[in-house]
């Protein structure tokens, strides 16, 4: 069975760049897999900040965009503030229906 | 406002039964497929289940397929889950969520709603 991989942790400083990935244990991810992005805060209910690839959620900043890089789904956050650090998730649609999410990445701002 | 309130869960035996509730409001709800979602504790998201915008087409991970059940009653906005044969491991919070896509067009519900805790013990 296909696992949706994504990075176990990752760390930026406050104002920087950094890209998470969503990516297949075989194959490449591409548009037609309309990969979404899911943030969680601990306690929280998650929030949709991209779907389809790149369309972003109307009360999400543009800090956070989407996009396919390589062979994977990207979410790219610009100008990282404290409050991004939080689990971010993607999820992938492999066809007849089925959805799989990724395991999550932890992203410290610090 | 677009809202997803989930209700119904609590602390059933093994092999026991529970249903679960999505009630939705602020959008379509009759133009959008809805997802659920669970969550074991400590653990990351897990999708378990879809039913189209009309109720005639649903879908399930393997781990539930043969177990629960969807249904939607458009007319009251609402999606139902129903859980049997439930095991330990189907212990979690369960959130639903819509995304979809309808032709050319994609959508996604921006904030989920806060869960119902489901407990699978004896």
């Amino acid at each position: 069975q296909t696992v949706v991989t994504q990075e176990p942790s990752f760390s930026v400083s406050p104002g920087g760049t950094v890209t998470l990935t969503c990516g297949l244990s075989s194959g490449s991810v591409s548009t037609t897999y309309y990969p979404n992005w899911y943030q969680q805060t601990p306690g929280q209910a998650p929030r949709t900040l991209i779907y389809s690839t790149n369309t972003r959620s109307s009360g999400v900043p543009d800090r956070f965009s989407g996009s396919i890089l390589g062979n994977k789904a990207a979410l790219t956050i610009t100008g990282a503030q404290a409050d991004d650090e939080s689990d971010y998730y993607c999820v992938l649609y492999m066809g007849s229906g089925i959805w799989v999410f990724g395991e999550g990445t932890k992203l410290t701002v610090l | 406002q677009v809202q997803l309130v989930e209700s119904g869960g609590g602390v059933v035996q093994p092999g026991r039964s529970l249903g679960l509730s999505c009630a939705a409001s602020g959008f379509i709800f009759s133009n959008h497929a809805i997802h659920w979602v669970r969550q074991a504790p400590g653990k990351g998201l897990e999708w378990v289940a879809v039913v189209s915008y009309d109720g005639s087409s649903k879908y399930y991970a393997d781990s539930v397929k043969g177990r629960f059940t969807l249904s939607r009653d458009n007319s009251k906005n609402t999606v139902f889950l129903q859980m049997n044969s439930l095991r330990p491991e189907d212990t979690a919070v369960y959130y639903c969520a819509s995304w979809g896509c309808s032709g050319t067009s994609c959508y996604a519900v921006e904030y989920w709603g806060q869960g119902t805790p489901v407990t699978v013990s004896s």
